[in-house]
C-alpha cells in the first residue's frame, strides 16, 4: 500500500460525458502528479501540482483540467469524453519539489472506459 | 518533444534465463529511476541512480547509469516467475522536476 488513494477504481461512461477522478496523496506529501497510461502510449505525464499550485504541464488536453485543494487532495476533470480517452489514470505523490526528489508513490489508478 | 526510449517492448524468457532492458535519452538525465508494474497493478519504485557510471545491485537485479548520463540498463539474472511485469525507466531530463517515463519493457517468464 503506497498510501496514495484514488477513486473511483473503475468508471464506465459514454462519449461526450464528464468525469472527475480524485486523488489523496500520502500524508505529508505536497506534490501530486497525474499520469495517463494507455496501451500504445505508456505512462504520459499530464500535470503536476505542488502545495495547491500548478507547477508543470505535460501532454494534457484542453478538455482536461485539474486542481489541488487546500487539504492537498487533487481532482482531474475530464470533459467531452472521447473513445480515445479510455485509459488508466494514475496519481502519484512526493513529499516536496526537488530535481533529485526520490521515488514517486503511485496510487492504484482509476480505469476509465468510454463507450 | 524530449523522450526517453526504452527497448525491447516485450521479452519472453524461460525461467532461469537472464533479462536486460535498456533506456536511452538524447539529452543528459539528472537522474534515472526504475519502476516495476505487475499485471493489473501500479508502478512501484525499484531504485534511483544519480551519478555518472553508477551501478547498484538488488539481489538478482543490477542497475547501471551510463557515463554520459544518457542511458541506463536493468539486468535480471536467472529470472523467476515472480519477475513477471513491466519495467519502466523514468528520467529527469535536464533541470526538469518531472520524470519522463519510457514505454516500458514487459517481461514474460515461462516456467
Amino acid at each position: 500500500d503506497s498510501g496514495v488513494t484514488q477513486t473511483p477504481k473503475h468508471l464506465i461512461t459514454a462519449t461526450g460525458q464528464r468525469v472527475t477522478l480524485r486523488c489523496s496523496p500520502r500524508s505529508g506529501d505536497l506534490s501530486v502528479y497525474w499520469y495517463q497510461q494507455s496501451l500504445d502510449q505508456g505512462l504520459q505525464f499530464l500535470i503536476q501540482y505542488y502545495n495547491g499550485e500548478e507547477r508543470a504541464k505535460g501532454n494534457i488536453l484542453e478538455r482536461f483540467s485539474a486542481q489541488q485543494f487546500p487539504d492537498l487532495h487533487s481532482e482531474l476533470n475530464l470533459s467531452s469524453l472521447e473513445l480515445g480517452d479510455s485509459a488508466l489514470y494514475f496519481c502519484a505523490s512526493t513529499p516536496r519539489l526537488a530535481r533529485n526528489t526520490g521515488e514517486l508513490f503511485f496510487g492504484e489508478g482509476s480505469r476509465l472506459t468510454v463507450l | 518533444g524530449q523522450q526517453v526510449m526504452q527497448i525491447p517492448q516485450y521479452q519472453h524468457v524461460q525461467e532461469g534465463e537472464d533479462f536486460t532492458t535498456y533506456c536511452n535519452s538524447s539529452t543528459t538525465l539528472s537522474n534515472i529511476q526504475w519502476y516495476k508494474q505487475r499485471p493489473g497493478g501500479h508502478p512501484v519504485f525499484l531504485i534511483q541512480l544519480v551519478k555518472s557510471g553508477e551501478v547498484k545491485k538488488q539481489k538478482r537485479l543490477t542497475f547501471q547509469f551510463g557515463e554520459a548520463k544518457k542511458n541506463s540498463s536493468l539486468h535480471i539474472t536467472a529470472t523467476q516467475t515472480t519477475d513477471v511485469g513491466t519495467y519502466f525507466c523514468a528520467g529527469r531530463i535536464g533541470g526538469s522536476y518531472i520524470p519522463t517515463f519510457g514505454r516500458g519493457t514487459s517481461l514474460i517468464v515461462h516456467p
